[in-house]
């Protein structure tokens, strides 16, 4: 057990749809990141926040959008949802003092997301 | 266009060592190496990381080549439970760069 949670641990929708995802990390950690690994596309990384601000962007498309809350929690908005966005999706924290995101992630255990 | 290359998959007999390749030919000086490793329905786990010099740490050790463009994970005795798709990972301009992964199976 990482002490990272996601839930859902499942999630079903339809095409058009928009879902949340939600995230807690470790306690104490400061920065948050959103992965989505896919069959075709592999692991890929979305974005992160540190402390409550966006601090890098990585692959993520416009439609999604994430945020993380003075709690440190931080949630993944996925919108106008397309089959091809069927994927696990991770999130991963790490403590990171100095914001420069050299230390040790712990991942999440996932939401798998279908998009029917 | 891929960061990290890896071999997709590797066998090993257990209680041998195994080494893990990977070739980052475009990797820039301030770029940090990382290992994770996925075990099934799991989600990754940090195995190492290093710059320059090789590291080594309770799980595995890290040998990175002097021009910097490869490195090779080396688990020193494979158990069963090492059995997992290892990624190499290459951390630039804040972001982390995950390969294709290899599958190492372990032999009992």
């Amino acid at each position: 057990d990482s002490g990272v949670t996601q839930t859902p641990k499942h999630l079903i929708t339809a095409t058009g749809q928009r879902v949340t995802l939600r995230c807690s990390p470790r306690s104490g950690d400061l920065s948050v990141y959103w992965y989505q690994q896919s069959l075709d596309q592999g692991l890929q990384f979305l974005i992160q926040y540190y402390n409550g601000e966006e601090r890098a962007k990585g692959n993520i498309l416009e439609r999604f959008s994430a945020q993380q809350f003075p709690d440190l929690h931080s949630e993944l908005n996925l919108s106008s949802l397309e089959l091809g966005d069927s994927a696990l999706y991770f999130c991963a924290s790490s403590v990171d003092p100095t914001g420069l995101t050299l230390d040790t992630q712990y991942f999440g255990p996932g939401t798998r997301l279908t998009v029917l | 266009d891929a960061k990290t290359t890896q071999p997709n998959s590797m066998e090993s007999n257990e209680e041998e060592p195994v080494h893990l390749p990977c070739n980052h030919s475009t990797i820039s000086g301030t770029d940090y190496i990382h290992w994770y490793r996925q075990l099934p329905s799991q989600g990754p786990e940090y195995v190492i990381h290093g710059l320059t010099s090789n590291v080594n740490n309770r799980m595995a050790s890290l040998a990175i080549a002097e021009d910097r463009k490869s490195s090779t994970l080396i688990l020193h005795r494979a158990t069963l439970r090492d059995a997992a798709v290892y990624y190499c990972i290459l951390y630039t301009g804040n972001q982390f760069y995950f390969g294709t992964g290899t599958s190492l199976t372990v032999i009992p």
